[in-house]
């Protein structure tokens, strides 16, 4: 079946610290993959998203790669900010089939 | 890019009264749409799909009776809880995606509809 695995958190970071959040997945087929992010009181909002293998999504400083051979689709930030905190949900969209959401993983950046 | 709206963003209603939330695409046509339920601090649980003109598809344990999902048109979906009670009380989020087939299935997501029940 289809399935996406997010690490737990919460992680905390100090500013300007290196961020990797982790991600895999199972899936039929070659679905799309998406990092949303989600500020509290808010909707999600699309992060970054990649389409075919070894594509790199890309956006705000973030940057995840879908890599076909680990099956995974890991976010990274060179530089984390205070602004940055918020809950970050990896995805994936079979095609076909409705979008599996991770359960989530919350980031708290220190100043 | 494509925005969703959802109103209210906020609603406070008495125990069993029945609240519509709408969702409304703004600059494009959403041929489906989706409302999501969130917990504090939990993921998103989909409850229905909708299809535009077509009636909505429940996810298993979502009672379709207390949850009355409407695709009247092409850039609007509206969720009613009917009858609600406190453990209603939740954060309704919709999302919509257009066209179908193979291809991007990108979602955009409202900003999401807080319900308080007392």
């Amino acid at each position: 079946g289809n399935s996406v695995t997010q690490m737990e958190g919460p992680v905390t970071l100090s500013e300007e610290a290196f961020l990797t959040i982790n991600c895999t997945y199972t899936a039929t087929g070659y679905p799309s993959l998406f990092w949303y992010v989600q500020y509290p009181g808010e909707g999600l909002q699309l992060l970054l998203k990649a389409t075919k293998a070894d594509d790199k999504g890309s956006n705000k400083g973030f940057e995840a790669t879908y890599r076909k051979e680990t099956t995974s689709f890991h976010l990274e930030k060179g530089s984390v900010q205070v602004s940055d905190s918020a809950v970050y949900f990896c995805a994936l969209s079979p095609p076909g089939f409705k979008t599996i959401f991770g359960a989530g993983t919350r980031l708290f950046v220190k100043a | 890019g494509a925005v969703v709206s959802q109103h209210p963003s906020w609603v406070i209603c008495k125990s069993g009264t029945s609240v519509k939330i709408e969702c409304r695409s703004l600059d494009f046509q959403a041929t489906t749409m989706f409302w999501y339920r969130q917990f504090p601090k939990q993921s998103l649980m989909l409850m229905a799909t909708s299809n535009e003109g077509s009636k909505a598809t429940y996810e298993q344990g979502v009672e379709k009776d207390k949850f009355l999902i409407n695709h009247a048109s092409l850039t609007l979906s509206t969720l009613t809880v009917t009858s609600a009670h406190p453990e209603d009380s939740s954060f309704y989020i919709c999302s919509a995606r257009s066209g179908g087939g193979q291809g991007t299935y990108e979602q955009y997501f409202g900003p999401g509809t807080r319900l308080t029940v007392t």
